[in-house]
């Protein structure tokens, strides 16, 4: 069983609308937490980084939230653009090494249409 | 945007065909990784590197092998491919200065008929 669970698998959204992507782990020891948006043909590119003592970070239009007692994240994205479409893919690293495990959630396909 | 690069985009080839997928980084960076990838599915790590001379097989069974003589260089070779090998393949690359955020390169589309 995977260790990071996200949802939905896909959704499709109007430009202009915001919508909210769900990230649920089991990973333990937790290090910290990704997002990172991977456009079609091309490798993820890191959005945001949430450790264990943050509960909100914003980047631009994407807020990211954290809840380590339920071990919960999610990405926000506001007035969302057509460049939005791709796939958003929650990564989170434990602490049982120097390098951190990494585990890698499936990702949620988000599709903005005008 | 990130300063590593993979090469071929895309690679058709035919079963038994030995290939190697190149992978560069100008960055720096010491760890080196290589995840392979099919649709909808999680990135699985199949090569790691520390560092030069460094190299260590990742969670999923590969029969491919890689090498780390340069720290900006990180090859994967395949001695025989084989159809089961089509997948989509990225290299990354991390550094403690970048709290070990993943750089990645644009990927190989490997398709072995």
């Amino acid at each position: 069983k995977n260790q990071v669970e996200q949802s939905p698998q896909s959704l499709i959204i109007l430009e202009g609308k915001n919508c909210t992507l769900q990230c649920n782990y089991t990973v333990s020891p937790f290090s910290n937490l990704r997002w990172y948006k991977q456009d079609t043909g091309r490798g993820p590119v890191s959005l945001t980084i949430m450790t264990f003592s943050e509960n909100t970070k914003s980047n631009r239009r994407y807020t990211a939230t954290l809840d380590a007692d339920t071990k919960q994240s999610s990405l926000h994205i506001t007035a969302s653009q057509l460049s939005d479409s791709a796939s958003y893919i929650c990564v989170v690293s434990d602490r049982g090494s120097t390098l951190g495990r990494l585990y890698f959630g499936r990702g949620t396909q988000l599709t903005v249409w005008p | 945007e990130a300063d590593i690069y993979q090469t071929p985009r895309y690679l058709v080839i035919g079963t038994g065909k030995k290939i190697t997928l190149e992978c560069s980084q100008t960055m720096g960076h010491d760890k080196m990784y290589w995840y392979q990838q099919d649709p909808g599915m999680e990135l699985h790590l199949i090569h790691y590197s520390y560092g030069v001379n460094s190299t260590e097989k990742g969670d999923l069974s590969s029969e491919s092998t890689v090498s780390r003589i340069r720290t900006e260089h990180f090859p994967l070779t395949l001695e025989s491919a084989r159809p089961s090998h089509t997948s989509q393949y990225l290299c990354a690359s991390s550094d403690v200065a970048s709290n070990e955020k993943l750089f990645f390169g644009s990927g190989t589309q490997l398709s072995v008929l």
